[in-house]
């Protein structure tokens, strides 16, 4: 099956700096990558999406890219802001009845 | 407002006592899921379900059991014969039948159940 690996565990930044998170899966039959945001007693909700055909996507302040020859995709988040602190999580899918989740990664944005 | 709910925020069960969590959901979805977080792992599909009477066992479907006999309500058994239960434990719905590449699959969740064992 699909295996999904995230980098760093934990990444602490300053206010207005920049944060990058990585990811690579296995399975090059995974054509679809999510972002989900974890807040504190809550449950992930989604951020970003990318799929096979594209190589970037933005939404404001958010980003990931793809590449699907060394089979790794990050999520960039540019002038971070305290409310952006929380757990991130990349998975990607086969599309073959799962969504392979990687382990998190906790953002702390200090002020 | 629309949603998802799972209750009871907290559970604690006691030993050879089978629990179930509840999952509710008013967006109409058709598709609905339950995944386990441990610490440190990333979540783990248990069950999902297409469609009312249908589910379909996920990576780690033993010692829980599932129903789906409405819509809007997707309830998860812990059984006695889950010998490690305590976890946090979330329910997800989409629009479209889950993991087909379609633009609707994105995943809305509830707020979890945090499981402990007496």
């Amino acid at each position: 099956g699909e295996n999904v690996e995230q980098h760093p565990s934990t990444l602490s930044v300053q206010e207005g700096d920049s944060a990058v998170i990585k990811c690579t899966y296995s399975d090059s039959a995974s054509n679809y990558f999510p972002w989900y945001k974890q807040e504190l007693g809550k449950g992930p909700q989604l951020i970003i999406d990318i799929r096979s055909n594209v190589g970037e996507k933005k939404d404001q302040r958010i980003a990931v890219t793809l590449n699907k020859t060394a089979k790794h995709f990050s999520l960039h988040i540019t002038e971070t802001q305290p409310e952006d602190s929380a757990v991130y999580f990349c998975a990607a899918s086969p599309g073959a009845n799962n969504l392979f989740f990687g382990t998190g990664t906790r953002l702390t944005v200090i002020p | 407002d629309g949603g998802i709910t799972q209750s009871p925020k907290y559970l604690f069960r006691k030993e050879g006592q089978n629990v179930t969590l509840s999952c509710e959901q008013n967006l109409n979805h058709d598709a609905m899921y339950w995944y386990r977080q441990d610490p440190g792992q990333g979540l783990r599909l248990i069950y999902y379900s297409q469609i009312v009477n249908d589910f379909q066992k996920g990576d780690i479907a033993e010692g829980y059991s599932v129903s789906r006999e409405k819509k809007e309500s997707f309830p998860l058994t812990v059984t006695s014969a889950q010998k490690n239960p305590t976890a946090f434990y979330l329910c997800a719905s989409s629009i479209d039948p889950p993991f087909r590449g379609s633009t609707n699959e994105k995943l809305f969740f509830g707020s979890g159940t945090q499981l402990s064992v007496l």
